[in-house]
C-alpha cells in the first residue's frame, strides 16, 4: 500500500491569492512529481525531483513552483493565482529500484474563481 | 517524439461482457508500459505494469495486458466486467533509464450498464 499524501483535497480560493499544495510520502523515495490533470484530458508532468535540493521543471510549462527541502515533502505553490490554473494537480513518487511504476496521492482539485 | 494513444475515449459495456482497451504507443526503444485506472476524486492506481519477459501480464482485479512489440501495442483486458470497474483507465509508457517520467495516454472512460 502506497503512502503518499495531498492535501488540500479540494480548494476553491480568488484570484490573485498564494496557494501552497502539499505532497508528503512516507516511503522514503528519492524521486517525486507533480502532474497536471485537466477533466478528460491525459495527466502532463510539471515538475520533478530526483532528491533533496533537485528540482526540474517537467514536460508542460507551469507558473508553479516547487522546492524539496526533505525527502519527503515536494510542495507546489503558485504565488498568485489565476481562473488558467483551475485543474486537478497529482503527487507522485518512486523508489530507486523496482520498475518504474509510480506511486500517487489522490490529488488536489484547485478552483480558482 | 514519445506519446501514447489510446483511440477509445468512451467505452460502455455490459455488466458480464468482456472488454478491450486499446493502448498504442510511440517510443524509440522497448519502454516500460503500465495501465493505471482511476476513479472519480482520486488519484491513479496501478494495475498492472510490463517490465521484461512474458508479454502477457497479470495485474489486480482481474485485469491482463498483452505488449506486441510489432504493433507497438499494450491493449488492456478483462474477460467479465463488473460494475465497480466502471473508472477512467490510462496507459502509461516509461523509460527504461531511471528518470522515472511517465508519458500518459489521454484516457479511456469506462461505463458499464447494468
Amino acid at each position: 500500500e502506497a503512502d503518499i499524501y495531498q492535501t488540500p483535497r479540494y480548494l476553491v480560493i480568488g484570484t490573485g491569492k498564494k496557494i501552497t499544495l502539499e505532497c508528503s510520502q512516507t516511503m522514503g523515495h528519492d524521486k517525486m512529481y507533480w502532474y497536471q490533470q485537466d477533466p478528460g484530458m491525459e495527466l502532463h508532468l510539471i515538475h520533478y525531483s530526483y532528491g533533496v535540493n533537485s528540482t526540474e521543471k517537467g514536460d508542460l510549462s507551469s507558473e508553479s513552483t516547487v522546492s524539496r527541502i526533505r525527502t519527503e515533502h515536494f510542495p507546489l505553490t503558485l504565488e498568485s493565482a489565476r481562473p488558467s490554473h483551475t485543474s486537478q494537480y497529482l503527487c507522485a513518487s518512486r523508489g530507486t529500484s523496482g520498475t518504474g511504476e509510480l506511486f500517487f496521492g489522490e490529488g488536489s482539485r484547485l478552483t480558482v474563481l | 517524439a514519445q506519446s501514447v494513444t489510446q483511440p477509445d475515449i468512451h467505452i460502455t459495456v455490459s455488466e458480464g461482457a468482456s472488454l478491450e482497451l486499446r493502448c498504442n504507443y510511440s517510443y524509440g526503444a522497448t519502454p516500460y508500459l503500465f495501465w493505471y485506472v482511476q476513479s472519480p476524486g482520486q488519484g491513479l492506481q496501478l494495475l498492472l505494469k510490463y517490465f521484461s519477459g512474458d508479454t502477457l501480464v497479470q495485474g489486480i482485479k482481474g485485469f491482463e495486458a498483452e505488449f506486441k512489440r510489432s504493433q507497438s501495442s499494450f491493449n488492456l483486458r478483462k474477460p467479465s466486467v463488473h460494475w465497480s470497474d466502471a473508472a477512467e483507465y490510462f496507459c502509461a509508457v516509461g523509460a527504461r533509464e531511471n528518470t522515472g517520467k511517465l508519458i500518459f495516454g489521454q484516457g479511456t472512460t469506462l461505463q458499464v450498464k447494468p
